[in-house]
């Protein structure tokens, strides 16, 4: 039983489409998160939703715009894509943001590739 | 901008115990210590967290120095799938927003 899921797990597209990522979670979180890692293998996070509301925004581009239908998903939607968006990209979930003692589930990645 | 600091790579022997040190100077008192680890093309996976007091669980053991300054993660008895990057955290208490900075991390690789 997968916890969070990601498809797809690879795309390959080219400069100036629009293309989107989905998340799922089954472990009944409140809150889902989007996270970044580039070439050099550094992991930032991008967005955040705590019960389909954004809680964090952190400076991405507006061409990406997460969407979160329910609590269970929080797609990532990525307009005129660019070569420096080729990148992994991360879902991950957690019970809630609050407490300290919070542990973020992370999804198997969706490896971008923008040609 | 990640408030730790960790060596860029280590190695250990398989069935040896890995010692992860990770330096965080500035932690204030109502930040924790978390350490994730990613396995090579995988998403980074939980391991422990503390606060001042050590920690161990079924994974690792977490030991965090008086003056909570630096914590060093024990793996008591690595294996090849111990290989992977560890990520040592700071994390507020009640963060009201729930985000994981992440630094380089340390390479940790357990040789046969």
């Amino acid at each position: 039983d997968t916890a969070v899921s990601q498809t797809p797990k690879y795309l390959v597209t080219q400069m100036g489409n629009d293309k989107s990522i989905k998340c799922e979670q089954n472990l009944g979180h409140d809150t889902m998160y989007w996270y970044k890692q580039d070439s050099k293998k550094f992991l930032k996070i991008m967005f955040s939703y705590n019960n389909k509301e954004l809680i964090i925004n952190e400076t991405v581009p507006n061409r990406f715009s997460p969407k979160s239908p329910d609590k269970a998903h929080l797609n990532l939607h990525i307009n005129s894509l660019e070569l420096g968006d080729s990148a992994v990209y991360f879902c991950a979930s957690s019970h809630s943001t609050t407490g300290g003692v919070d542990t973020q589930y992370f999804g198997p990645g969706t490896r971008l590739t923008v040609l | 901008d990640a408030k730790t600091t960790q060596p860029t790579s280590m190695d250990c022997a398989e069935g040896r115990a890995a010692n992860l040190p990770c330096n965080h100077s500035t932690i204030s008192g109502n930040e924790y210590v978390y350490w994730y680890r990613q396995i090579h093309s995988q998403g980074p996976q939980y391991i422990i967290h503390g606060l001042k007091n050590n920690e161990t669980n079924e994974m690792a053991s977490l030991i965090i120095t008086e003056d909570r300054k630096s914590s060093t993660l024990i793996l008591p008895h690595a294996t090849l799938r111990d290989t992977a990057v560890y990520y040592c955290i700071v994390r507020e208490r009640s963060s009201n927003t729930g985000k994981l900075i992440f630094g380089q991390g340390t390479t940790l690789q357990v040789k046969p």
